[in-house]
Formats: C-alpha cells, sequence, structure tokens
C-alpha cells in the first residue's frame, strides 16, 4: 500500500463548469475524509465517512457539493458550478479507528483547483 | 461546537534549541484525541504526535512532545533539539477540526 492517493494532482476548469476529484484511501481504514485548505491556512473540514456512510458534512458545504465513497473504498468529491470562490487544495485524508480509538490521519498529496 | 486556536501565527528557533507551540481548544466532549500535524513547504501532510484525552501521561515521540493541560483545555507542542527539516506549517488538530497553523523556520 503506497498511502492515500488522489487524483488529479492539478486541476484547472472555467468558472461554471463541474470537477470531480477521486481518492484512493489506505486499503485498512475505515474512515474518509475530505478537507479543502486555502493558502497560509489550516484544512477546513468538508465531510467524511465510516465505510460507505457519510457521517458528517460541514455546514458551510454549499449544495454544489457532493461527496460518494461506494462500498466504502475509494472516494469522490464533486463541485458542481464551480466558483472562483472554490480555487483550492482538496484534501483527503483516511484514518483506522477501532474500538473508540482513533489512530491519527494520513493525508494524500491533494488536489489544486483553480477556477478562471 | 469544537473550536482549535492556534495564537502563533509565526516562530523561529535556532538549530539545535527548543521550541514550543501552543494550542489551546475548546470542546463539551470528555473524550476525544488532539494531533499535531507537519506540512513541509510544497509537501503533504504528516502525523507528529497524538493524545488520547483520557490518558494523563503526555505524549512523546522521539524529539517532539506535548504539554496537555486538559482542565485548561491546552495542548503545546515542544520540539527539542531542532533541526533544519523542522521547518514546516505545524496544525493542531482536536477530532477532526484543525487550527489555522503555526510557520515555524529553524534557522542555521
Amino acid at each position: 500500500d503506497t498511502g492515500v492517493s488522489q487524483d488529479p494532482r492539478h486541476k484547472i476548469t472555467k468558472r461554471g463548469q463541474n470537477v470531480t476529484f477521486r481518492c484512493d484511501p489506505i486499503s485498512e481504514h475505515n474512515r474518509l475524509y475530505w478537507y479543502r485548505q486555502t493558502l497560509g491556512q489550516g484544512p477546513e473540514f468538508l465531510t467524511y465517512f465510516q465505510n460507505e456512510a457519510q457521517l458528517e458534512k460541514s455546514r458551510l458545504l454549499s449544495d454544489r457539493f457532493s461527496a460518494e465513497r461506494p462500498k466504502g473504498s475509494f472516494s469522490t468529491l464533486e463541485i458542481q458550478r464551480t466558483e472562483q470562490g472554490d480555487s483550492a487544495m482538496y484534501l483527503c485524508a483516511s484514518s483506522l479507528a477501532s474500538g473508540g480509538r482513533e489512530y491519527g490521519y494520513t493525508f494524500g498529496s491533494g488536489t489544486r483547483l483553480t477556477v478562471v | 461546537a469544537q473550536t482549535v486556536t492556534q495564537s502563533q501565527p509565526e516562530m523561529s528557533v535556532q538549530e539545535a534549541e527548543t521550541v514550543t507551540l501552543s494550542c489551546t481548544y475548546d470542546t463539551s466532549e470528555n473524550n476525544y484525541y488532539l494531533f499535531w500535524y507537519k506540512q513541509p513547504p510544497s509537501r503533504q501532510m504528516i502525523l507528529v504526535i497524538r493524545q488520547e484525552a483520557y490518558k494523563q501521561q503526555n505524549a512523546t515521540e522521539n524529539r517532539f512532545s506535548v504539554n496537555f493541560q486538559k482542565a485548561a483545555k491546552s495542548f503545546s507542542l515542544k520540539i527539542s533539539d531542532s533541526q533544519l527539516g523542522d521547518t514546516a506549517m505545524y496544525f493542531c488538530a482536536l477530532d477532526m477540526r484543525f487550527g489555522a497553523g503555526t510557520r515555524l523556520t529553524v534557522k542555521p
């Protein structure tokens, strides 16, 4: 297992277009998280899954954002009708939570989105 | 709601010296996890150290240690014998919530 993989690494899109990002977590990890990070800021929580169930979604997230994790494996994050304010690094992380314990996240390298 | 505050946007330290990064948080939970993550320039974020709230003993990982004060809701990171490779953004996290980060520069 080579860690958390994110694809693509970079995406440039025109305002109003839809984009989809993919995240492949560490196979043994049951939790998967999506974050958004702008330059010089901390990661902003978007949503997380435990196996295939989406357990929490940020209230800051508009209806244009949707995430899925079919079969509890890889995950996709879709942004519809992109806006310039969506330009950011989108980070995926996975973790193993077992017996009430959380062991910390492994992050991917991120997908940098630029909306022009 | 859970919040994480890092009050030091930037810090610097001389190589081989010790530096402490501050973090305070707020939560109504009794059991939770606290983390410090490191994000080197243009590189991915990695876990530095982890603390379980129900454990009173402070976590230690080689040159990295924490001072966890549960009643004060404080969770500081101490880096001993600082190395040039420690230059990075450091983020404090409470479960899934991250602070704004502290940019640490280690000077030769």
